[in-house]
């Protein structure tokens, strides 16, 4: 069965450095992969996803993942964080467009100013 | 107006009470699920629904059931409510024609005293 491995608990930078969240899954086969962001009293939000093709996928909010299917791995990055970034971040694994993901058990995001 | 609804966002409820949270959706998806969320654990899965005539048990249903009233519609009930079921419920939808990431509702935050 597949399954998904979010190894931050949390994680603090500082407003305008650089981000990186790791997600590591667990399938045979090439998983459709996702990435929520849930904001504070929020329902989860759709920050990106990847299917197939090209393995670095642009998101929204300037966000960007990339697919490494040596290492299982859809990582999510960002440039620069803004203290709005703050929040809770869930990766997500699907077998096929047919079937229902399994979620991360996230990673909370705090930025200093 | 939100593509999904959930009422309501908020109930306080007493140990053995029956209650029930409705979830609706304006966005023409078939597919529809219940997530509950707690702190530390990410959501799991308690049921889900492929269509009207289709209900699926997810990782943690007992204690829980479902109803798919309408495609637009799928309501979870507690039949006899119990304090380890405080948590906050998300309703999500999905639909099988296009790219198959979930879409969801605000929350409904419930606690059992």
């Amino acid at each position: 069965a597949q399954s998904v491995t979010q190894p931050d608990i949390h994680i603090t930078v500082s407003e305008g450095a650089s981000l990186e969240l790791r997600c590591n899954y667990s399938y045979g086969a090439t998983p459709y992969l996702f990435w929520y962001v849930q904001s504070p009293g929020q329902g989860l939000q759709l920050l990106l996803k990847y299917f197939s093709g090209d393995t670095l996928v642009q998101g929204i909010k300037g966000f960007e993942a990339e697919f490494k299917r040596s290492q299982s791995s859809f990582n999510l990055r960002k440039p620069s964080v803004h203290w709005s970034d703050a929040a809770e971040y869930f990766c997500a694994v699907g077998v096929n467009r047919d079937d229902k993901i399994i979620f991360g058990k996230g990673t909370r995001l705090h930025i200093l100013p | 107006d939100a593509d999904v609804t959930q009422t309501p966002r908020n109930r306080i409820t007493k140990t053995g009470k029956r209650i029930m949270l409705e979830c609706s959706q304006t966005k023409g998806h078939d597919r529809m699920y219940w997530y509950r969320q707690d702190p530390g654990l990410g959501l799991r899965l308690i049921y889900y629904s492929f269509d009207v005539k289709d209900i699926n048990k997810g990782e943690i249903s007992d204690g829980y059931s479902v109803s798919r009233q309408a495609q637009a519609k799928f309501s979870l009930s507690l039949e006899s409510a119990i304090p380890n079921q405080t948590a906050l419920y998300f309703c999500a939808t999905s639909d099988t024609r296009t790219s198959g990431e979930q879409y969801f509702g605000p929350g409904t935050r419930l606690t059992v005293t």
